[in-house]
């Protein structure tokens, strides 16, 4: 299995701030993908991070809001630009993995309060 | 598009009573299904998967699930549930434009009473 860390677990931001989440996987892995999970709500896929070359994003989402990194094979961030309380959300990070490569893990989540 | 439709937002469940999830799905072809459950302030933990093969999946804590084509379904089921069984419970398909990509269904939230 793939064991994934995220950082920062809590995070309580100001308005208009930005924070970085890091992720990083135990594990080389192709692609890394970032979800967001509001309040009271299901998860929604914010991007793929591929290793080398730009990040896609979903449908609602913009690089200029939600920029990406992906350095390496191990390692990703996600940055959440000028923040409001919108952005109040659980921010998971998940990649594929296991013995077949057919089982998709998650990172235990980076939780962000924007005050 | 993949649509996932958990019909069921919130259950409640004696402890030791039988507990079954319903998921439903949109998909043209065989999908890929799972079941994640999230505990109070935890990330999500992978209980069972479904690829292809015998429709009927084992998964962790004592869950199962039942994929049934022709119903478009894929129920979570545990014959005896715990009090660290409350949760909530995800049930998601693989997208067709990668398979790594997770159609989530609303989540049902389950409590345990005594």
């Amino acid at each position: 299995s793939a064991v994934i860390s995220q950082k920062p677990s809590r995070d309580i931001c100001q308005r208009g701030t930005s924070l970085t989440i890091q992720c990083q996987v135990d594990s080389q892995v192709t692609m890394m993908f970032w979800y967001r999970q509001q309040p009271g709500q299901s998860l929604t896929l914010i991007a793929t991070a591929n290793q080398g070359s730009e990040a896609t994003y979903e449908s609602g989402f913009v690089i200029d809001k939600f920029p990406i990194s992906r350095p390496n094979l191990t390692f990703s961030t996600l940055t959440v630009s000028n923040m409001s309380p919108e952005d109040s959300s659980i921010y998971l990070c998940s990649v594929e993995g296991g013995t077949s490569g057919n089982t998709i893990y998650f990172g235990e989540g980076s939780w962000l309060t924007v005050v | 598009a993949q649509s996932v439709t958990q019909p069921d937002i919130h259950i409640t469940v004696s402890e030791g009573a039988s507990l079954e999830l319903r998921c439903n799905y949109s998909y043209g072809a065989t999908p890929y299904l799972f079941w994640y459950v999230q505990s109070p302030g935890q990330g999500l933990q992978l209980l069972l998967k479904y690829f292809s093969g015998d429709t009927l999946v084992q998964g962790i804590k004592g869950f199962e699930a039942e994929f049934k084509r022709s119903q478009s379904s894929f129920n979570l089921r545990k014959p005896s549930v715990h009090w660290s069984d409350a949760a909530e419970y995800f049930c998601a398909v693989a997208r067709t434009d990668s398979w790594g990509k997770l159609q989530f269904g609303a989540g049902t939230q389950v409590v345990v009473t005594p």
